[in-house]
């Protein structure tokens, strides 16, 4: 059963930062991995996604790295913003279905 | 263009009562989502439409829990006689192909459900 964490839970930080959040996963086994923002009270705004043959994507300040046969990928956030304090969420796709399988989330804090 | 939108935002409801939760997807859209994000659960798969069938249910938590597609486009989810623990923030999403090279998934902003 595929399971995905995140690490850390929480994380606070000051304005300018470059930061790294972690997700990792159990099975190798799978079609993409996407990166998801969540801000309270709200639903979830699409980031990042990286098919399984790719080792990375970029999109403006962020970069989501995958290494699949570690079951590891990383979202870098260069220049840390107050406006990027938000929980982000990692989601797996399976190869054999078409469901997401979260992790927790890490709740972002960026002080001004 | 328009995002997902769902309706209602917030329902609050009696337990033992049925409730409809509706879903509009993104125009074109073929593949449609649901899930649920509970405190202390995180977020949770439901169900899979592709068109107006849904290959995978594998997510419903019980027979209480039931969704259908029609014409390709709208979703509802319907919860039967709900119970406490269905309280929680139903989510849908909506991708051009499921299974493409790119499927990334939009999403609406939520249903919070509240059964007291």
């Amino acid at each position: 059963k595929q399971e995905v964490t995140q690490i850390p839970a929480a994380l606070s930080v000051p304005e300018g930062e470059n930061l790294v959040l972690n997700c990792s996963f159990t099975d190798s086994a799978i079609y993409n991995l996407q990166w998801f923002r969540q801000d309270p009270g709200k639903g979830l705004t699409s980031l990042l996604l990286i098919q399984s043959s790719q080792r990375e994507q970029t999109s403006g300040r962020l970069n989501a790295s995958l290494d699949k046969s570690s079951g590891r990928s990383t979202l870098y956030i260069a220049a840390s913003q107050p406006g990027d304090s938000a929980t982000y969420l990692c989601a797996v796709r399976p190869a054999s279905n078409y469901q997401l399988i979260w992790g927790a989330g890490t709740k972002l804090i960026i002080k001004p | 263009g328009a995002g997902v939108s769902q309706s209602p935002s917030n329902k609050v409801t009696e337990k033992g009562k049925d409730v409809e939760l509706r879903c509009d997807p993104i125009s074109g859209h073929t593949a449609l989502y649901w899930y649920r994000q509970s405190l202390g659960q995180g977020l949770e798969f439901l169900i899979y439409f592709q068109g107006n069938s849904a290959p995978d249910k594998s997510g419903l938590p019980s027979d209480r829990f039931s969704a259908e597609r029609t014409g390709g486009s709208v979703s509802t989810l319907t919860i039967q006689r709900t119970q406490q623990e269905d309280s929680a923030v139903y989510l849908c999403a909506s991708s051009s192909i499921a299974g493409g090279f790119t499927d990334t998934q939009y999403f609406g902003p939520g249903t919070r459900l509240t059964v007291l």
